[in-house]
């Protein structure tokens, strides 16, 4: 079965870029999503087919795909910021996340 | 605006059905594909399966011989059913506008409040 490998924690400074990695056999092929989720909450949707925003994320919010793999940039990271964030994608019919990496903003 | 919101029974026995119920306002519900997701305290996310308004299903093959997801598509309203329910099966479980298996790839958007599902003896 098709796997997406996240790292489980990065650290970043405030005001500072934070970039998450999503990796998986010919990502780049399929067309990737992310989300974002706070404690206690409902992910939220932050981009999809790759690098696109829905309305209401903020621009520093971005994604690019390519090769074996998805990478969620966040510029001028904020303290809000700090969550866990999913890649997903779908191979063979079926839905497939990334298992999570913890943004923490010290 | 797009609003999901989900109920069902919270706490489950070993070999009982899971059984939740998700309502869709304010969007066109023929529209989309409608989704299952499920997230064990503490851990990832794992999809469960996807539905449409004429009732075409696909499932996660992990879960398939557990899973029944229906459709009433004159309320705007979707289903899950999982039978023989274990601990493992504890998790939060939320709904979600989102599937379909096309070109343009498939996102959820938005996801329902979540509900809690506790499998104990």
């Amino acid at each position: 079965s098709y796997e997406l490998t996240q790292p489980p924690s990065v650290s970043v400074s405030p005001g500072q870029t934070a970039s998450i990695t999503c990796s998986g056999d010919k990502l780049g092929d399929k067309y990737a999503c992310w989300y974002q989720q706070k404690p206690g909450q409902s992910p939220v949707l932050i981009i999809y087919q790759d690098n696109k925003r829905p309305s209401g994320i903020p621009e520093r919010f971005s994604g690019s795909n390519s090769g074996n793999t998805a990478t969620l940039t966040i510029s001028g990271t904020q303290a809000m910021d700090e969550a866990d964030y999913y890649c997903q994608a779908w191979d063979s019919s079926t839905v497939v996340f990334g298992g999570g990496t913890k943004l923490t903003v010290l | 605006q797009v609003q999901l919101q989900q109920w069902g029974a919270g706490l489950l026995k070993p070999s009982e059905t899971l059984s939740l119920t998700c309502a869709v306002y304010g969007v066109s519900f023929s529209d989309y594909y409608w989704s299952w997701i499920r997230q064990p305290p503490g851990k990832g996310l794992e999809w469960i399966g996807e539905i449409n308004h004429s009732g075409s299903t696909n499932y996660n093959p992990s879960l398939k011989s557990r899973v029944t997801i229906s459709v009433d598509s004159s309320k705007n309203q979707f289903s899950l059913k999982l039978s023989s329910v274990t601990a493992a099966d504890t998790a939060v479980y939320y709904c979600a506008r989102g599937g379909g298996i096309t070109a343009a790839g498939i996102w959820f958007d938005p996801w329902g409040q979540g509900t809690l599902v506790t499998v104990s003896s």
